[in-house]
């Protein structure tokens, strides 16, 4: 049974780095889309980019500029790094795995993340 | 990006109801859409994938159909475990985006 599990802290600083791990468990990371998406408090769903076990990556155009992804293969885990954070940047992010199916099946639990001073 | 518009945003129904919600696209997708079910706290649970294919998993009574840029969620017959938001996603190009949801609520 493949799980993910988001962890990170739970507030951060505007202007400062939102930085989140996705750990998985179950299966290896190698050879999947691994994606981020985010959910602002009682809002809809933005999808946030993807990177592949190989490094590949594609960004949403709107947080292009600040978003980094990168991805452990050793520890199994892959990453999101949001700079220059705002309270607009306050959301729940998720974490999910693109299955063969080329659909997004498995999700983590999510992790609130409040941008405040 | 494509646009992806759910109607209606919000939907009180009985248990035992038929219950239909409309995702429509900016432009053509062909069949890329999913439908995701989420609960208050939890992440989106895939429901149906490739407009028409149902999760393993998943109840009969979901049912998703349409193509291009019209695309319905049926649910034949309501129940209490089912009353939830819904959510439409697009995976035909990039930026992948989602719908903006459909509460669906206990009369």
């Amino acid at each position: 049974q493949v799980q993910l599990q988001e962890s990170g802290p739970g507030l951060v600083k505007p202007s400062e780095t939102l930085s989140l791990t996705c750990t998985v468990s179950g299966d290896s990371i190698s050879n999947y889309y691994w994606s981020w998406s985010r959910q602002p408090p009682g809002k809809g769903l933005e999808w946030i980019g993807y990177i592949h076990s190989s490094g590949s990556t594609n960004y949403n155009p709107s947080l292009k500029s600040r978003v980094t992804m990168s991805v452990d293969t050793s520890k199994n885990q892959f990453s999101l790094k949001l700079s220059f954070v705002t309270a607009a940047d306050t959301a729940v992010y998720y974490c999910a795995r693109r299955d063969t199916i080329g659909y997004y099946c498995y999700w983590g639990q999510g992790i609130l993340v409040t941008v405040s001073s | 990006d494509i646009q992806l518009t759910q109607s209606p945003s919000f939907l009180s129904a009985s248990v035992g109801d038929r219950v239909t919600i409309t995702c429509r696209a900016s432009q053509g997708i062909s069949s890329y859409l999913a439908w995701y079910q989420q609960t208050p706290g939890k992440a989106p649970k895939l429901l149906i994938y490739a407009a028409s294919t149902l999760q393993s998993g998943v109840p009969s009574r979901f049912s998703g159909s349409g193509s291009g840029t019209e695309f319905t969620l049926t649910i034949s017959s309501l129940q209490p475990e089912d009353f939830a938001t819904y959510y439409c996603q697009q995976l035909n190009s990039y930026p992948l985006t989602f719908g903006g949801g459909t509460e669906v609520e206990i009369k």
